[in-house]
């Protein structure tokens, strides 16, 4: 069955460095979105994407944060001038975005980040 | 706004007993609906969803749960617990609507006793 996989599973990163987190979307999936859950809390959504733009963005997706499909598998979370609070597991979804209405989003395992 | 609440953070059950999980959410008309599983150190794999229609959907693993519009509730059901399902679970809500981002609760953790 097709998954979404995500690349690294773990970064570890100091203060104040830039990161860019990987994902490769299920292959026939058009619609991309990355949420990210702080330790003890709850699955919070960044951002959503579809052909090359921003769909919807949440307040938490600052000028910090960009996305990118940087070809036809990848799509990709940059993080510049980490902080502290970034520190969080990122999950990157999928769905298939063909105009139906029920969407499904299928996740990833997730990247740990670890900002020190 | 949409926004999800589950009030139970840890529940123990014992193997082969019932569970249940509770979910409420808050949106203005019909949500979608969403059950997710979270395993130690794996993502999250969806259990099941409700868009519309039969309000008792059933899922992966045994699991089913029952939208209650008059409630707003989405509870979890499974009628025997596996030590295997010991993990986190988290509720969620969608817009109708492509690309709706989805709204989670904070997650209820299941420890099985054996």
């Amino acid at each position: 069955e097709p998954e979404v996989t995500q690349t690294p599973s773990h970064q570890v990163t100091q203060m104040g460095q830039e990161v860019i987190l990987r994902c490769v979307p299920i292959s026939n999936h058009l619609y991309f979105y990355w949420y990210r859950q702080i330790l003890g809390q709850k699955v919070e959504f960044l951002v959503s994407f579809y052909n090359n733009e921003i769909s919807e963005k949440s307040e938490i997706f600052d000028d910090q944060f960009s996305v990118e499909r940087p070809d036809g598998s990848n799509f990709t979370l940059k993080i510049r001038s980490t902080k502290l609070e970034d520190s969080a597991m990122y999950f990157c979804a999928s769905s298939v975005g063909d105009g139906r209405l029920q969407e499904t989003q299928y996740f990833g395992p997730g990247t740990r980040l670890l900002v020190l | 706004a949409q926004s999800v609440t589950q009030p139970d953070i840890h529940i123990t059950v014992s193997e082969g007993a019932s569970l249940e999980l509770r979910c409420n959410y808050s949106y203005g008309a019909t949500p979608y609906l969403f059950w997710y599983v979270q395993s130690p150190g794996q993502g999250l794999q969806l259990l099941l969803k409700y868009f519309s229609g039969d309000t008792l959907v059933q899922g992966i693993k045994g699991f089913e749960a029952e939208f209650k519009r008059s409630q707003s509730s989405f509870n979890l059901r499974k009628p025997s617990v596996h030590w295997s399902d010991a993990a986190e679970y988290f509720c969620a809500v969608g817009a109708p609507g492509t690309a709706s981002k989805l709204t989670f609760g904070t997650g209820t953790r299941l420890q099985v006793t054996l």
